[in-house]
């Protein structure tokens, strides 16, 4: 089956610094790559998501890269501010085959 | 559109117990995924039903079972509950049961097991 792994655990950055979450997966038949943001007491929201015919993908201060030959994928959020605070996963999938995440990471930024 | 909504939110049961556990997705909404949320192991995937059928199944004990109903709400069973089954139990929908959708969580239930 499929195997994610993120890094790091922890992350803290300063307000209006950069943070970058890495992910790898182990199976070359993923074709979705969806990163979740957990904030306290709810459940996983959907912040951005990629599929395996782009390589990369913006939205606002957030984006995504999925480089298939290497297997992984990273989350990049710039100029973050205190609300981006969280614990994000990221995931894959192969479509038909339920969600496989990774064991998250916890983001802190510090005002 | 409301969001997939879960009840009851909180619980608590006592070893050997059971528990069932409601879902209901966003409206049009046909594929329910249950996952189990724990500090230890993450989240993980329990099962996946689709238009009544059960379509995925993770790799949990038999006592974990789950349901669908024509109108695409679902439930989930947890028999003689045990420690390790204390958890936060999120319900997940999206449009269909193929492709590379979006899937929706909703806020979870949150189990706790004496």
């Amino acid at each position: 089956g499929e195997n994610v792994e993120q890094h790091p655990s922890t992350l803290s950055v300063q307000e209006g610094d950069s943070a970058v979450i890495k992910c790898t997966y182990s199976d070359s038949a993923s074709n979705y790559f969806p990163w979740y943001k957990q904030e306290l007491g709810k459940g996983p929201q959907l912040i951005i998501d990629i599929r395996s015919n782009v390589g990369e993908k913006k939205d606002q201060r957030i984006a995504v890269t999925l480089n298939k030959t290497a297997k992984h994928f990273s989350l990049h959020i710039t100029e973050t501010q205190p609300e981006d605070s969280a614990v994000y996963f990221c995931a894959a999938s192969t479509g038909r085959r339920a969600l496989t995440f990774g064991s998250g990471t916890r983001l802190q930024v510090q005002p | 559109k409301a969001g997939v909504t879960q009840t009851p939110r909180y619980l608590i049961k006592t070893r050997g117990q059971q528990v069932t556990l409601s879902c209901s997705p966003i409206s049009g909404h046909r594929s329910v995924s249950w996952y189990q949320q724990t500090p230890g192991q993450g989240l993980q995937f329990l099962f996946e039903y689709f238009s009544e059928t059960q379509r995925n199944k993770g790799n949990f004990p038999g006592r974990f079972s789950g349901r669908q109903f024509s109108n695409s709400r679902s439930e989930m069973n947890v028999s003689t509950l045990e420690l390790g089954d204390s958890a936060l139990y999120l319900c997940a929908s999206k449009t269909s049961g193929t492709g590379q959708e979006t899937q929706y969580f909703g806020p979870g239930t949150r189990l706790l097991v004496l």
